[in-house]
């Protein structure tokens, strides 16, 4: 069964850049969207953009200026990187893989707090 | 790009009907069928539960049914359990090439 496992910095300054990577085991990058959603404490979903195996992207347009998300199929990982973070995005932080428009299977999760 | 909209909380007894709206636009649910729920418990990952508007995936119960009309999705949850009591949230691809989440709603069993 297909498991998604993501690791990165938890805790960051303001003007920082985070940097998570997440990592696919017992299947293929090939022939899927892979996707970063966050969620603040107490709050809802946000799209935060996707990757396709070919390096292809699409981004949330509120982030797109801060936001790169990037693919390694030689070792079935991909990462997100956001600069310049501020207290708003204070977030767990969810890698995921896309079929058929939807979210169908979830890493973890990562919790990353930006605080002075 | 502005998240759908989900009322903020719905509730029911055990054995009974649920209903949650997903209300979109004319650029995301009123264009595409790519629409999505998920569950969410405290703490946890998000549940795929509903994919392509209608369509279940395998090992989710059939007490949970999807539809759409317009520009308004919705989630049904027949006979209502316990472990149903959750955060849901639907999705939505958009125009944009981009995907949008809903507000969210919390579930309350009675």
């Amino acid at each position: 069964q297909v498991q998604l496992q993501q690791w990165g910095a938890g805790l960051l300054k303001p003007s920082e850049t985070l940097s998570l990577t997440c990592a696919v085991y017992d299947d293929s990058l090939l022939g899927y969207y892979w996707t970063w959603i966050r969620q603040p404490p107490e709050k809802g979903l946000e799209w935060v953009g996707e990757i396709n195996d070919g390096g292809r992207t699409n981004y949330n347009p509120s982030l797109k200026s801060r936001v790169t998300i990037s693919v390694d199929t030689s070792k079935k990982q991909f990462s997100l990187k956001l600069n310049s973070v501020t207290a708003a995005d204070t977030a767990v932080y969810f890698c995921a893989r896309e079929a058929n428009g939807a979210f169908e299977i979830w890493g973890q999760g990562t919790m990353v707090t930006v605080s002075p | 790009q502005s998240a759908l909209t989900q009322p903020a909380s719905v509730s029911g007894s055990p054995g009974q009907s649920i209903t949650i709206s997903c209300i979109g636009t004319n650029s995301d649910l009123g264009v595409y069928n790519y629409v999505s729920w998920y569950q969410q418990h405290p703490g946890k990952a998000p549940k795929f539960l509903i994919y392509h508007v209608t369509d279940r995936p395998s090992g989710v119960s059939n007490r949970f049914s999807g539809s759409k009309s317009g520009n308004t999705a919705s989630l049904t949850i027949s006979g209502l359990q316990a472990e149903d009591e959750a955060d849901y949230y639907c999705s939505a691809y958009t125009t944009s090439r981009t995907y949008v989440f809903g507000t969210g709603t919390r579930v309350t069993v009675l």
